[in-house]
């Protein structure tokens, strides 16, 4: 198993350009997420999904848009960068059921916004 | 929503010693709580988990501690060696609506002098 890829590991932005976040899972997790990790602030919940077709927002969705149209594949989408999204964005699966499972995180993407 | 406060942010000890950090959370219904570790450059990786239900866990060199009438839990980890060092992460479950999140304290800095 691969486990919870991210591509790509780094991308320098522009403010205003667009560009898409992939995640993939080969768990066959039903539960995907995203967070995004600045110094002090821990992390922080974009958005979630618990299965293909349905997602919601965390804590700091904002300027953020995802979509599962697959069980694998989470990408997010940023339509607009800010220098405020400058941040490491995480990935992260794992399986639903009763009780808790273990969270699986991927190795990251280090966004930069200029 | 649920709330995890983490202490020390920064914690240095001698190889050898042993390293205490401590959480508080917020929502009394909160039952899922884990801890992971982050190396340089890396998503952060499960290495120890409690649930509500139990009062104490251990796994080698790491142990964590949950109090739930006081709502805090803690990691402890004995005779630290210099790959102890990276930082930790805890976290509490949501419960109700919210059980799908896991809400992440802000980190600790763990250095283990050689």
């Amino acid at each position: 198993n691969a486990g919870v890829t991210q591509t790509p590991k780094f991308q320098v932005l522009k403010t205003g350009q667009s560009m898409t976040l992939q995640c993939a899972q080969d768990m066959n997790h039903e539960y995907m997420s995203w967070y995004r990790q600045d110094p002090g602030m821990g992390l922080r919940l974009i958005h979630y999904s618990v299965g293909a077709g349905i997602t919601d927002q965390g804590e700091v969705p904002n300027g953020y848009n995802v979509s599962r149209s697959t069980t694998e594949d989470f990408p997010l989408r940023l339509l607009s960068a800010a220098p405020s999204q400058t941040s490491v964005y995480f990935c992260a699966s794992r399986r639903m059921g009763q009780g808790w499972h273990e969270q699986y995180f991927g190795p990251g993407t280090r966004l930069t916004v200029t | 929503g649920e709330n995890v406060e983490q202490h020390p942010s920064t914690l240095s000890v001698q190889e050898g010693d042993s390293a205490v950090i401590k959480c508080t959370y917020s929502d009394s219904a909160s039952n899922y709580f884990p801890w992971y570790k982050q190396e340089l450059g890396k998503g952060p990786q499960l290495i120890i988990d409690i649930r509500s239900n139990v009062g104490e866990k251990k796994d080698q060199r790491i142990a964590v501690t949950l109090n739930k009438t006081a709502k805090h839990f803690s990691l402890h980890i004995t005779e630290t060696q210099p790959e102890d060092s990276a930082v930790y992460f805890c976290a509490a479950s949501g419960s109700g609506g919210s059980n799908y999140k896991l809400t992440f304290g802000k980190g600790t800095l763990l250095t283990v002098n050689p």
